[in-house]
């Protein structure tokens, strides 16, 4: 079973707010990944980290940052939420070619 | 036009029909991903394929490299296998041959 964990499941925040989605896996994969999935689409990657103090943009251009301090840690970070926000979050972690991923957080911003 | 493409979009089957989802992709690939994502959003990986054929209990997957293809074949369908089925690849070379392009995904409903 895969070790992806993302917090919160569920997040309702209202529009301004800064607001940091959690993902932590434990399998120790460098690459990590972040990607927004809008309801009945397809995933799209917005951030990607190849290890410790590398982080990249994706193809959908995102407002958010991400930082990665710890190999086990991705956290993605809105500084000021809107109503475009409102999306699905997926982490996924790869080690080679398989990728494991989290639950999912779905943010709602009103 | 998206690099991956899956059909049908929406499939409802009877419970116990054979069953068959269809992905097309138009770039050269390292590996193909078979992925089901529940009504919660968590999403499982079913498989990892780069030649032939997997199995997994009631599940099949197959690719053909040559023709760009891939299916994924449910056997004796079950209402639990009610999910959207996602399409995802890995290109062979370059920058993106570490990141995953998805298909819109196949939405399953499975009736008893």
């Amino acid at each position: 079973e895969a070790d992806i964990y993302q917090t919160p499941r569920y997040l309702v925040i209202g529009t301004g707010k800064k607001i940091t989605l959690e993902c932590s896996q434990t399998m120790g994969h460098d690459k990590m990944y972040w990607y927004q999935q809008d309801p009945g689409m397809e995933l799209h990657l917005i951030h990607y980290s190849y290890g410790v103090n590398s982080t990249e943009k994706g193809d959908l251009s995102s407002e958010s940052t991400v930082s990665r301090i710890r190999t086990e840690h991705f956290p993605l970070t809105l500084e000021s939420a809107r109503p475009s926000h409102t999306s699905q979050y997926l982490c996924a972690s790869s080690l080679y070619t398989e990728a494991f991923f989290g639950q999912g957080t779905r943010l709602t911003v009103v | 036009k998206n690099e991956v493409e899956q059909s049908p979009q929406n499939l409802t089957a009877q419970e116990g029909e054979f069953i068959t989802i269809n992905c097309s992709y138009s770039v050269g690939i390292s590996a193909l991903h078979w992925l089901q994502q529940h009504p919660g959003g968590g999403i499982v990986s079913l498989f990892m394929l780069s030649s032939g054929k997997k199995k997994h209990g009631r599940l099949i997957a197959t690719i053909n490299i040559q023709e760009k293809h891939s299916s994924l074949h449910i056997t004796a369908s079950h209402p639990r296998d009610s999910a959207v089925y996602i399409c995802a690849v890995r290109a062979d070379s370059g920058a993106g041959s570490y990141q995953l392009t998805f298909g819109k995904g196949t939405k399953l409903s499975v009736i008893p």
